[in-house]
């Protein structure tokens, strides 16, 4: 079965500080990995995803995330956030089912 | 494509009421997922339909949540009797499951609340 483990819950940071947020996941196999983002009251949108090749994906609004596979990681990164980053972030993994499956999320605060 | 559309929005009900949400995947896609969101449990994938079957229903909690998908264009979860701690939001997610291809839309969910 697969799974996902995102280390921080809750993170503050103040505007133009560096992001990184961490996901790990477990699975044996070949894997699509994802990385979800959820303002305040909305549902779930796309960030940026993995399927193969350049194991350094950029999504949008500036995010970007990479793959290691020796270390089952899909660590989200941002240089500089802003104020409007403030949500919560789902890591999430599908294998051979093709069935995402998400980390708890982390909140991410950003003071201006 | 308007995306998934969910509906009701928000849902306030009385506990042992039948309540019925409602989904319209994104036309052309071949899978169909409900999730269920609260801040104890996170995320929980309740029921995964492709081509209309139910393939893994292994997250619906009891046998009082049903889910249906009469064509490829609709799908319905219900709560009959509702309890109180089913209030959570719930969301519809669909993809297109084909090679090198698994990412799920979601619509804007269905706040519940059953008092």
């Amino acid at each position: 079965a697969q799974s996902v483990s995102q280390h921080n819950h809750h993170v503050i940071l103040s505007e133009a500080a560096s992001l990184e947020l961490g996901c790990n996941y477990s699975y044996g196999g070949t894997v699509n990995l994802f990385w979800y983002v959820q303002y305040p009251g909305q549902h779930l949108q796309l960030l940026l995803k993995y399927f193969s090749g350049d194991p350094l994906v950029k999504g949008i609004k500036g995010f970007e995330a990479e793959f290691i596979k020796s270390k089952f990681s899909f660590n989200l990164r941002k240089p500089s956030v802003q104020w409007s980053d403030t949500a919560e972030y789902f890591c999430a993994v599908s294998g051979g089912s093709y069935i995402p499956t998400f980390g708890r999320g982390t909140s991410l605060i950003v003071h201006p | 494509d308007a995306g998934v559309i969910q509906s009701p929005r928000h849902e306030v009900t009385e506990m042992g009421q039948e309540v019925t949400l409602r989904c319209k995947p994104i036309s052309g896609h071949n899978s169909l997922f409900w999730y269920r969101q609260t801040m104890m449990r996170g995320l929980e994938l309740l029921i995964y339909f492709n081509n209309n079957v139910p393939i893994d229903d292994s997250g619906m909690p009891e046998d009082r949540f049903s889910a249906k998908m009469p064509n490829a264009s609709f799908s319905t979860l219900k709560i009959q009797p509702s309890e109180p701690r089913d209030s959570a939001v719930y969301f519809c997610a669909s993809s297109q499951i084909d090679r090198g291809s698994t990412e799920a839309f979601f619509g804007q969910g269905t706040r519940l609340t059953v008092v």
